[in-house]
């Protein structure tokens, strides 16, 4: 059974960048997509981007620039990196596996989700 | 974007009753790209239906998803204490996935 796990502070300051680390175990990160979520307490969850096993990452508009994504087959882990942080950026914050058949569209495993506090 | 609105935004149900959760499209949805999620506090989510009416491995049949276009339906049948959660739809288009907010079902 594939399972993630992810990792990282859970609080940043303000402006900073926040770094969080997805380690998949029971299976491979190749050669699938993955995407990172998060949900805001209270809100919906929204997408944040998500990148394919070889690099190749397409990020939801609304970040802009601030987001980055990658991957490291050697040690079965993807990462996130948002820059420029605030208060909105408060949220839990989740991996999951996407797209797993390249054709229909759904997530089939998810982390529990990290929860990230953006505060001075 | 493609914005997503469940209703009710909860329902009481007892277990034994039936639940039946909306999800509306503010435009057309590839069937294809519309899913079913349960959550609930502390755990990761749980597919439950892809492709708007496909259940996900090891999902009973008590649950089951119907609909096409911007309408979507999730029903439970027949609810057990652990159906109690959240569930959400999501779906995927313009290269982005976007989220409902939720129904919360409870006793």
């Amino acid at each position: 059974q594939v399972q993630l796990q992810e990792s990282g502070p859970g609080l940043v300051k303000p402006s900073e960048t926040l770094s969080l680390t997805c380690t998949v175990s029971g299976g491979s990160i190749t050669p699938y997509f993955w995407s990172w979520i998060r949900q805001p307490a209270g809100k919906r969850m929204e997408w944040l981007g998500r990148i394919y096993s070889n690099g190749n990452a397409n990020y939801n508009p609304s970040l802009g620039s601030r987001v980055s994504m990658s991957v490291d087959t050697s040690k079965n882990q993807v990462s996130l990196r948002l820059r420029s942080l605030t208060a909105a950026d408060t949220a839990v914050y989740y991996c999951a596996r996407d797209n797993p058949d390249f054709y229909y569209y759904y997530m089939d495993f998810w982390g529990k989700g990290t929860p990230v506090t953006v505060s001075s | 974007e493609i914005v997503l609105t469940q209703f009710p935004g909860t329902l009481s149900l007892s277990p034994g009753e039936r639940a039946t959760l909306s999800c509306r499209a503010s435009q057309n949805v590839r069937s294809t790209s519309l899913d079913w999620y349960q959550h609930k506090p502390g755990q990761a989510p749980r597919l439950l239906i892809y492709n708007a009416s496909s259940r996900a491995a090891g999902i009973p049949d008590k649950f089951s998803g119907s609909g096409s276009g911007t309408d979507f339906t999730l029903t439970i049948s027949r609810l057990e204490p652990e159906d109690f959660a959240v569930y959400f739809c999501q779906q995927y288009g313009n290269s982005l996935f976007t989220f409902g907010p939720g129904t919360k079902v409870d006793i």
